[in-house]
């Protein structure tokens, strides 16, 4: 079983439609967990974090955590064409590093 | 402030020549994390520099990679006899320390002919 799991996607939302993103993760000793958007050619952008079983919102996005279910999900609310990035799920496991899903490719349409 | 700079932003170079990669962390922040991203692939650590704590060397792919980090700042990956599965973008990041958010540069996009 990978470490962190993403659908690859595309997922294809229109323009004002939420967007939900999931990821899954496999030690359950994981501590931390963030969202980064990658827009094509560059670099991963932190969007959220979230540490803490629950929904944690910023704006129009909601981070969501299960430890229980080793799940953590990011919604976008008001999709907007700007959002269509790839989005990378990151899970600290207490070592400090990151280990990175492969992420999701979001899509909005106009 | 300034976020994290790395330099050259690109370099193309030779099958089996050294290069150097540089990253100079958001200021005050005593992690910095080396990772890289080959086309279509996820994003793989590399090496970890906490303070003045022996870095964690454990995603180097080969005794190829090396990287050091000078006065708790600046920090340099070199890449020896370069091979073509080099060719990735190097990406630098640093945090205000261990288990905190981790804040990413622009990368360096090597090429390996």
């Amino acid at each position: 079983q990978k470490e962190v799991e993403q659908n690859s996607g595309p997922l294809s939302v229109p323009e004002g439609a939420i967007a939900s993103l999931n990821c899954t993760y496999s030690d359950r000793v994981s501590q931390s967990f963030f969202w980064y958007r990658q827009y094509s050619g560059k670099s991963p952008e932190l969007i959220m974090s979230i540490y803490s079983n629950g929904d944690k919102e910023d704006g129009r996005f909601t981070a969501q955590l299960n430890k229980a279910s080793q799940y953590v999900s990011l919604l976008i609310r008001d999709s907007q064409p700007s959002d269509s990035a790839t989005y990378l799920c990151a899970v600290n496991r207490g070592y400090s590093t990151l280990t990175f899903g492969k992420g999701t490719m979001l899509l909005v349409s106009p | 402030g300034a976020g994290v700079s790395q330099s050259p932003s690109n370099k193309v170079t030779e099958k089996g020549k050294d290069v150097e990669l540089r990253c100079d962390p958001i200021s005050g922040h005593t992690a910095l994390y080396w990772y890289r991203q080959s086309l279509g692939q996820g994003l793989e650590f590399l090496i970890y520099f906490q303070g003045n704590s022996a870095p964690d060397k454990s995603g180097l792919p080969s005794d190829r990679f090396s990287a050091e980090r000078t006065g708790g700042s600046v920090s340099t990956l070199t890449i020896q006899r370069t091979q073509q599965e080099d060719s990735a973008v190097y990406l630098c990041a640093s945090s205000r320390g261990p288990n905190n958010e981790q804040f990413f540069g622009p990368g360096t996009r090597l090429t390996v002919l």
